[in-house]
């Protein structure tokens, strides 16, 4: 299967611990992106990468949350200190590169702090 | 600031036709998306529309008027299997893209 891949599929942690989430994208494609989405709401955008640059964060996003992607190929997302309302699911997305009309999402990564 | 608007739910009979709205009001227009949700399955792409004017792919039809920052999907002999959320999303000027909170489309038989 040559789709967008995501690390876990699912996680159950206690409140206060860190989680880390990994995804790899399609080969080639130069775009990454991470959401996160809660049930009856559309994807909330938390962060993009153009290869190995993060291009932009969202503001929502506190200091707990930091992506990387250091070869510009996978990506990870850690959650510090994990709090209850950070229970979602969280899908990555890749594209071609920035001209590219088309996302290509992830199974996501569905997160429960309990 | 940053604004997409869609209906919460919908509901239409199994062969029928049923047109989802979305109106928009971002920060700089690079395109407009429809994705496809299933529940507890990732978005799958639709369509995109970048031009003004009407998108036809199959059964699914995409229009887009930039000047009204409107949006609408169109969905044609509808199936059991097109019970789903329906997503609008816009790029904007810097390439993120930002979703609605998704129409749920329910189909009766």
């Amino acid at each position: 299967d040559t789709g967008v891949s995501q690390d876990p599929r699912h996680k159950i942690t206690k409140r206060g611990q860190n989680v880390t989430f990994r995804c790899d994208p399609i080969s080639e494609h130069n775009r990454l992106y991470w959401y996160r989405q809660t049930l009856g709401q559309g994807p909330e955008f938390l962060t993009y990468f153009q290869n190995e640059a993060q291009l932009e964060k969202s503001r929502l996003l506190s200091d707990r949350f930091s992506a990387e992607r250091p070869k510009g190929s996978f990506s990870t997302l850690e959650i510090q200190r994990t709090e209850q309302g950070d229970s979602a699911m969280y899908l990555c997305a890749s594209s071609l590169d920035w001209a590219a009309n088309e996302q290509f999402f992830g199974p996501g990564t569905r997160l429960t702090v309990l | 600031g940053q604004n997409i608007d869609q209906p919460t739910e919908m509901t239409a009979t199994e062969g029928a036709i049923v047109q989802i709205n979305c109106t928009y009001q971002t920060s700089g227009f690079n395109g407009l998306f429809w994705y496809q949700q299933h529940a507890g399955e990732a978005p799958t792409f639709l369509s995109y529309n970048v031009l003004d004017g009407l998108e036809e792919k199959g059964r699914f039809s995409s229009f887009l008027s930039r000047s009204k920052g409107y949006s609408y999907l169109l969905l044609k002999e509808l199936q059991m299997k097109d019970s789903a959320s329906y997503l609008c999303a816009v790029k904007e000027r810097d390439d993120k893209i930002i979703f609605g909170k998704g129409t749920r489309l329910h189909i009766l038989p």
